[in-house]
């Protein structure tokens, strides 16, 4: 079946470090992913996106990578910040319906 | 650009009483708004998508006689929570997909949080 999913719930970072969240997805047809940001008691925010004929994309201070032979996908920050606090969903949009299957989310705690 | 707002952000009701939720995109049309269902510390699982002028379509496992949904325009689409109970306390958040653009991008809400007494 399809699903995506995130290797770890939680992560710990000291801040101005670089923060890494993975996410496995099991489509191989899956062709399009985003990274939301999710603050406590607030929706998700669009963190970065990257459709399957792209390896790597970089934002501000993000970068995604895909690997689609291991169906893989990871989450890059660099130099975090106390504000990069918050839950981090990896997405995967459906081609067809356009609707969107979530990760379980990593949680992401910056320490001073 | 590209806002999209719920009302209300938070509401408290009675078990039994009925509840709704109004998703509006702001400043762009969406002929798609997309309902989710987020409990403490799980992610966000779709509802039901909501196609303006037609009937949604709801996921499995979600009662459409008790999510009821209408998409009234291409700026607004209502959740009503029908004879809730306390297991329906939930945080709900919409989100609207654009008409113009990349056809492909969600703009989402803030949530709405809703607590069954």
């Amino acid at each position: 079946g399809e699903s995506v999913g995130l290797h770890l719930p939680t992560l710990s970072v000291q801040e101005g470090d670089n923060s890494i969240i993975n996410c496995a997805y099991s489509n191989s047809a899956s062709d399009y992913f985003i990274w939301y940001k999710q603050e406590s008691g607030k929706g998700p925010q669009f963190i970065i996106d990257i459709r399957s004929n792209m390896d790597k994309r970089q934002g501000q201070r993000v970068t995604v990578l895909l690997n689609k032979t291991v169906k893989h996908l990871s989450l890059q920050i660099a130099a975090t910040q106390p504000g990069d606090s918050a839950v981090y969903f990896c997405a995967e949009l459906g081609s067809n319906d356009y609707k969107l299957s979530f990760g379980a989310g990593t949680t992401v705690t910056v320490r001073a | 650009g590209a806002v999209v707002s719920q009302h209300p952000s938070w509401v408290i009701c009675k078990s039994g009483t009925s509840v709704k939720i109004e998703c509006r995109s702001l400043d762009f049309q969406a002929t798609t708004m997309f309902w989710y269902r987020q409990f403490p510390k799980q992610s966000l699982m779709l509802m039901a998508t909501s196609n303006e002028g037609s009937k949604a379509t709801y996921e499995q496992g979600v009662e459409k006689d008790k999510f009821l949904i209408n998409h009234a325009s291409l700026t607004l689409s209502t959740l009503t929570v029908t004879s809730a109970h306390p297991e329906d306390s939930s945080f709900y958040i919409c989100s609207a997909r654009s008409l113009a653009g990349a056809s492909d991008t969600q703009y989402f809400g803030p949530g709405t949080r809703l607590t069954v007494l």
